[in-house]
């Protein structure tokens, strides 16, 4: 069974770090790209990260970056997302979220899109004094 | 960054009847667009890619159009576990966004 499960979630004070891990089974990690979304308390879903399944590309949405690192260890088949200098806005439920690719276009043009087809049931981060 | 807006905010239909969901975009592109479900204390489901093609395990009631700006979600005849949240997001350029969601409830 193809599976994703958060962990590390917690509460935290203002300015504070902590690290989320998401421990991937039933597929092959390393074939995949992979990305944290995060859904703030009765609000919607956004995006947060995205990594290659190399890690040799990166993205951030410009809320969490320069604050929050998100890093993969393929042999351990789990992806990270280290958050520092936390805010009170950070609070929300992460997930992680497996990024299948779409090709278009045509050679050698191709271009390369990724839906999220595999999501994981999330951790809570609350950020609060 | 694309903007997604999705209408209704809220959507009440009867059982068995059909349910059509909105989401616009702000810059055009094909149809790199998804529709997610999400019901209360989970996590959302994948139920369409590429604007039409459903995800593994969606029933045939769920179809996905559209490409430009304009994108729909159709239930053919609503389920009862169908009622829900629904999110579009586009993933044609960084960063992927996604729309506020539709409640659907039950009338």
């Amino acid at each position: 069974e193809v599976q994703l499960v958060e962990s590390g979630g917690g509460l935290v004070q203002p300015g504070g770090s902590l690290r989320l891990s998401c421990a991937a089974s039933g597929f092959t990690f390393s074939s995949y790209e992979m990305n944290w979304v995060r859904q703030a308390p009765g609000k919607g879903l956004a995006w947060v990260s995205y990594i290659t399944s190399g890690g040799g590309t990166i993205y951030y949405a410009d809320s969490v970056k320069g604050r929050f690192t998100i890093s993969r260890d393929n042999a351990r088949n789990s992806l990270y997302l280290q958050m520092n200098s936390l805010r009170a806005e950070d609070t929300a439920i992460y997930y992680c979220a497996r990024a299948s690719r779409e090709t278009s276009g045509y050679f050698p043009h191709y271009h390369y899109s990724y839906y999220m087809d595999v999501w994981g049931k999330g951790t809570t981060v609350t950020v609060s004094s | 960054e694309i903007v997604m807006t999705q209408s209704p905010a809220t959507l009440s239909v009867s059982p068995g009847e059909r349910a059509t969901l909105s989401c616009r975009a702000s810059q055009s592109f094909s149809s790199n667009l998804a529709w997610y479900q999400q019901k209360p204390g989970q996590a959302p489901r994948l139920l369409i890619y590429g604007a039409s093609t459903r995800a593994t395990d969606i029933p045939a009631r769920f179809s996905g159009s559209g490409s430009g700006t304009e994108f729909t979600l159709t239930i053919s005849s609503l389920q009862s576990e169908d009622f829900a949240v629904y999110y579009c997001q586009q993933y044609y350029n960084w960063p992927y966004t996604f729309g506020q969601g539709t409640k659907l409830e039950i009338k």
